[in-house]
């Protein structure tokens, strides 16, 4: 069974202090994993896909990169305006070529104090 | 381009009683999705409709029904509202089964 699993459930970080938050997964077969950010009281906001072991992809202070097994956010010199719950889900290739179903992981809930 | 957009975003429904959300999207993208969001639980995929003209089940369908209405709409019915339904929901759309965008969601409380 498809699987996405995101640790820690909360981070708390002083502005200017980086870390990673981490997305573990459990798929037959990887056909994408996409990271999103959700602020309180609206929807889930696309950031990154990443599609095979290796793949990296930055975004201002935010860089997503992938393995077999996991996928890591890391957030470089955060801001309060980086506060935020990011959510991790997958697409299994196997059955889910043609309809884009994604698995989400619970997300991890970020603050940045100044 | 207004994206997803959803309506209404707020209800509060009485057992038993009906309602139809509704969601549009102006991208052209083939393929939209329902899901509920609540605490402890996640994202969880109600229906879905990879095309115009198909609709099929996720994760949690019962007690819902859909219509694709047409390639930009996609509604969301509650025939007889149960507590159990008071959730957030989130409408998705997506072209060729890529990454998903999401609408601003609705905040349906049932009593």
């Amino acid at each position: 069974e498809d699987q996405v699993t995101q640790s820690p459930e909360a981070l708390r970080l002083q502005e200017g202090e980086s870390s990673s938050l981490n997305c573990s997964y459990t798929v037959s077969g990887l056909r994408g994993l996409f990271w999103y950010r959700q602020d309180p009281g609206k929807g889930p906001e696309f950031l990154f896909t990443l599609y095979s072991a290796g793949e990296e992809k930055e975004k201002e202070r935010l860089k997503a990169t992938l393995t077999k097994k996991e996928s890591f956010l890391h957030i470089t010199a955060p801001k309060p305006e980086d506060s935020a719950t990011y959510l991790c889900a997958v697409q299994d290739a196997n059955g889910s070529s043609n309809t884009g179903k994604l698995i989400f992981g619970q997300g991890t809930t970020l603050q940045v104090k100044p | 381009n207004a994206g997803v957009t959803q309506t209404p975003k707020f209800q509060v429904l009485k057992t038993g009683q009906s309602m139809t959300l509704q969601c549009a999207q102006d991208m052209n993208h083939n393929s939209m999705y329902w899901y509920r969001q609540d605490p402890g639980m996640g994202l969880r995929l109600i229906y879905y409709s990879a095309s115009e003209g198909t609709t099929d089940k996720g994760e949690v369908p019962n007690g819902y029904n859909v219509s694709r209405l047409n390639k930009r709409e996609f509604s969301l019915r509650l025939e007889s509202a149960a507590p159990s339904q008071t959730s957030v929901y989130f409408c998705a759309s997506s072209k060729y089964s890529y990454e998903q965008y999401f609408g601003p969601g609705t905040r349906l409380t049932v009593t």
